[in-house]
């Protein structure tokens, strides 16, 4: 059975230093990781995503996040935060790994983003 | 180039009320998608529609809630009887069709915040 565990619910940085928001998988086919977004009241926005392809992902807003297959993880990085990165984020997998299916969304965790 | 639309946005209802949210998803999308979000909680995947059928509804409630993708018109989704324990956010998300190079990016909608008083 897939899930996702994100490490930490809440993760506090100043702004100008690296964010590293963590998440680990487990799938029992080849999976298919995303990276959501969410801002205050608003809906999900995609940064990422992983579906077989190079290890290491860019995504928007200067995101990256590298799939360790060995570690079992998909950690999300940015070198240099920005006030506006403040938001909920959301590791995910995809239930039938590379196709369609329903998501499987990590708890969140919340990115504070201090001046 | 719209988006994934829901409406309403704020939905209030007394207790023993239905409550009905709507999804249009993305032109050219055809698979549909709702998820329930609880306070402090990821999203929980519900249903999964195309237009006239359920691929999968194995994240239902088996009574009160149910959902449609009609022919024409946006997807439904339905809550009967409605409780307090209802109230959540709930997102709508929408993806092409199968064998496009796209399938597997889910789009979402804003969400319908569903109070139950």
């Amino acid at each position: 059975a897939q899930s996702v565990t994100q490490l930490d619910s809440h993760v506090s940085v100043s702004e100008g230093t690296p964010v590293l928001l963590r998440c680990n998988y487990s799938s029992s086919y080849s999976p298919s990781l995303f990276w959501y977004v969410q801002h205050p009241n608003k809906g999900l926005q995609l940064l990422l995503k992983y579906t077989s392809a190079a290890t290491l992902v860019k995504g928007i807003n200067g995101f990256e996040a590298e799939f360790k297959k060995s570690e079992t993880s998909f950690h999300l990085t940015k070198p240099s935060a920005h006030m506006s990165d403040a938001a909920e984020y959301f590791c995910v997998v995809s239930v039938y790994g590379g196709s369609q299916g329903n998501l499987i969304f990590g708890k969140g965790t919340k990115l504070s983003v201090k001046p | 180039n719209a988006g994934v639309m829901q409406n309403p946005r704020h939905l209030v209802r007394r207790r023993g009320q239905e409550a009905r949210l709507r999804c249009s998803p993305m032109k050219g999308h055809s698979h549909v998608y709702w998820y329930r979000q609880l306070p402090e909680e990821g999203l929980k995947f519900m249903v999964y529609l195309q237009k006239e059928n359920i691929i999968d509804e194995s994240g239902m409630p088996k009574e009160r809630f149910s959902a449609e993708f009609p022919k024409e018109g946006p997807s439904i989704l339905r809550i009967q009887q409605v409780v307090r324990g209802d109230s959540a956010a709930y997102f709508c998300a929408s993806s092409q069709a199968p064998g496009t190079s796209r399938y597997y990016e889910q789009y979402f909608g804003p969400g319908t915040r569903l109070t139950v008083t």
